[in-house]
């Protein structure tokens, strides 16, 4: 169907330490986006990805897009208390819709 | 400031109640949309207006009706609230186009008691 699986669900890592999320499709797709929700907040907008194999960094932020484009991961080196918050993946979902995936919660203990 | 505004912030009322949230956008968007996020995060697209016509409606009971005076206004109205309306709603928009990302209100925490 036209939802994307994002693993994991949760994650808590040690401030410091490295964090990924995974989100997968079985179909390929058009282009991905990332956003990032904080605690009590509103998703906000990261990045979008459109090519095949594409890589983007944002500062300690590494976001990649599967060559097969079915695929996508976003990467925190060295995590700080303010990473902390749902990180979403979307994919176009036909016409105007937008669909998210359930999103990783990430907690990071100082 | 520019911005997705949605009004209340915070909605308490009781099963069987009408309700109505409101949301204004002056990001000259063509594309407004209503989310729904439960109580794990997860958020669910429900409806979508481009330019006051409405281009998404997703398997939403129809006591949800939403409305588009203008392109930069969407409201959403929700009859006889149930306990499963309990929710927070975020208003979005963008302009049309695949490659556009969405800029979302803060939200609306509807709690049905």
């Amino acid at each position: 169907g036209q939802q994307v699986m994002q693993i994991p669900q949760y994650q808590h890592v040690q401030e410091g330490e490295d964090f990924t999320t995974y989100c997968n499709s079985s179909t390929t797709l058009s282009n991905i986006q990332w956003y990032k929700q904080r605690p009590g907040g509103h998703p906000v907008f990261l990045i979008q990805l459109v090519k095949s194999g594409e890589v983007k960094k944002q500062k300690r932020l590494t976001f990649q897009f599967g060559e097969a484009k079915k695929n996508s991961s976003l990467h925190i080196t060295a995590t700080q208390t303010t990473d902390v918050g749902t990180y979403f993946c979307a994919r176009q979902g036909g016409s105007e819709k937008l669909v998210f995936g359930k999103g990783t919660k990430l907690t990071v203990n100082p | 400031d520019t911005a997705v505004s949605q009004t209340p912030k915070y909605l308490v009322t009781q099963m069987g109640n009408d309700k109505s949230i409101k949301c204004e956008q002056n990001l000259g968007h063509d594309t407004m949309y209503w989310y729904k996020q439960d109580s794990k995060k997860f958020l669910k697209i429900m409806f979508s207006y481009n330019n006051k016509e409405l281009i998404i409606n997703e398997t939403v009971p129809n006591r949800f009706s939403p409305k588009s005076p203008d392109k930069a206004h969407l409201n959403l109205h929700i009859n006889s609230l149930e306990l499963g309306d309990s929710a927070v709603y975020f208003c979005a928009s963008r302009m049309r186009g695949r490659n556009s990302p969405l800029h979302f209100g803060n939200g609306t925490r509807l709690t049905v008691t």
